[in-house]
């Protein structure tokens, strides 16, 4: 069973460039998520997607960030127009809805992150 | 909103020792899950040991202990026979039931381990 898996690892880009991030999430799990980790600080919710559905968006994702995961499985990250502040390690997460009775208490399970330098 | 506050922003302890790493949390809703993550240097987030509010013995995961206090809001991790391997940033994060999907997370402590 393969865990989480994300590409890049790294990427540095200058201002203004668009940037794509690909999480493949542990198979069969519907739930994927994505988080945010800036330094010194613990990572924040970005966005949640059951099956290919985007369910919750987080109000720090700004119109230059779109997510989609368009068949259920992988998902990708855009951020258009860089800027500076959007450095940071964007991290991916999968879990299983269906692994437990309760909505809240499956298990969220990392990827290695792909680490953001906007130059 | 909910809220984990980790006060502890650096932890040593030497090896072979026990250490507890605090968290404290804030939510109004009675349904909710405590997670504790390990995240070494590399970046990767690793699942350590999960505490459900309903659930009325701490949990244990191997070396990992959860010290859950209920009342006082408390879910504080245990880490014992430390190993040079655990030195690394630890996180409590939160879900609550009302929010399926995402996890609040502390700051963070950070553990070293010395011989």
């Amino acid at each position: 069973d393969t865990g989480v898996s994300q590409d890049p690892r790294h990427k540095i880009t200058k201002r203004g460039q668009n940037v794509t991030f690909r999480c493949d999430p542990i198979s069969e799990h519907n739930r994927l998520y994505w988080y945010r980790q800036t330094l010194g600080q613990g990572p924040e919710f970005l966005t949640y997607f059951q099956n290919e559905a985007q369910l919750e968006k987080s109000r720090l994702l700004s119109d230059r960030f779109s997510a989609e995961r368009p068949k259920g499985s992988f998902s990708t990250l855009e951020i258009q127009r860089t800027e500076q502040g959007d450095s940071a390690m964007y991290l991916c997460a999968s879990s299983d809805a269906l692994a437990t009775g309760r909505s809240y208490t499956d298990t969220q399970y990392f990827g290695p992150g792909t680490r953001l330098t906007v130059l | 909103a909910q809220k984990i506050t980790q006060t502890q922003p650096g932890m040593f302890v030497q090896e072979k020792e026990a250490v507890t790493l605090d968290c404290t949390y804030d939510t109004s809703d009675p349904s909710y899950g405590l997670f504790w993550y390990k995240q070494p240097s590399s970046g990767e987030m690793i699942f350590l040991i999960y505490q459900g509010s309903y659930d009325q013995q701490n949990a244990t995961e191997g070396r990992y202990s959860l010290n859950f206090q209920k009342a006082r809001k408390s879910a504080n991790l245990v880490i014992s026979a430390s190993q040079l391997g655990d030195s690394a940033m630890y996180f409590c994060a939160m879900r609550v039931s009302g929010t399926a999907s995402k996890l609040t997370f502390g700051t963070g402590t950070r553990l070293q381990v010395t011989l």
